[in-house]
């Protein structure tokens, strides 16, 4: 079993959807999550960065921890074809180990 | 730089030959990090700079694999005796943190996409 465990999808919704994205893991020294996206050919880009439990709200897009259950959640509210991309959580322990990435949940939002 | 820069964009070895690949980080820029991903999967750790400094190393797959910052600012990352295992996206990113927030803020470059026939 992965540490990090992410549905690779594909995914497809019609825009103006909500979208819910999330992962799982195993390791519960994970303090800090994030999410990535990643256009084709491109490098990851940040979406969202949060430390321990909560809720992040940044414009169209929040972010869920629950280390209880130890599963994260991405949500994107208004989903926009732009917002086409492979989605990838990560994690780590701290602020500077190396973070481990789930698979990626491939998105296709259609207009 | 406007972002993190990483040449050649892509990059075909016939087996068993050496290969370097390059990143240029964003100026100024502390942390480095050397990242492999693999066809549809996420991106996988192989080894962290901080300055000139390899910190971290445990991610590197084999000692055909070294990598160096001389300067603690380009990077080189070199594959000796390629496989085809060894196929796959090579991505960079640095981040202007140092200790207990380098994941934070941290820039990918587009990678280098190695295939090895």
């Amino acid at each position: 079993q992965k540490e990090v465990e992410q549905d690779p999808g594909p995914l497809s919704v019609p825009e103006g959807a909500i979208v819910s994205l999330n992962c799982t893991y195993s390791n519960s020294a994970f303090q800090y999550f994030m999410w990535y996206r990643q256009y084709s050919r491109k490098g990851p880009e940040l979406l969202m960065y949060t430390y321990s439990s909560g809720n992040k709200e940044d414009g169209r897009f929040t972010a869920q921890v629950d280390k209880s259950s130890k599963y994260i959640s991405l949500f994107i509210r208004d989903s926009q074809p732009s917002d086409s991309a492979t989605y990838l959580c990560a994690m780590s322990p701290s602020g500077n180990t190396p973070l481990v990435f789930g698979k990626g949940t491939r998105l296709s939002v259609i207009a | 730089g406007a972002g993190v820069s990483q040449s050649p964009r892509y990059k075909v070895a016939k087996r068993g030959q050496d290969v370097a690949l390059r990143c240029d980080p964003i100026s100024g820029h502390v942390s480095l990090f050397w990242y492999q991903q693999a066809l549809g999967q996420g991106p996988e750790f192989l080894t962290y700079f901080q300055n000139e400094a390899q910190l971290d190393k445990s991610g590197l797959p084999s000692d055909r694999f070294f990598a160096e910052r001389p300067e603690g600012s380009v990077s080189t990352l070199k594959i000796q005796r390629t496989q085809q295992e060894d196929s796959a996206v090579y991505l960079c990113a640095s981040s202007l943190a140092v200790a207990g927030a380098a994941n934070e803020k941290l820039f990918f470059g587009s990678g280098t996409q190695l295939s090895v026939l």
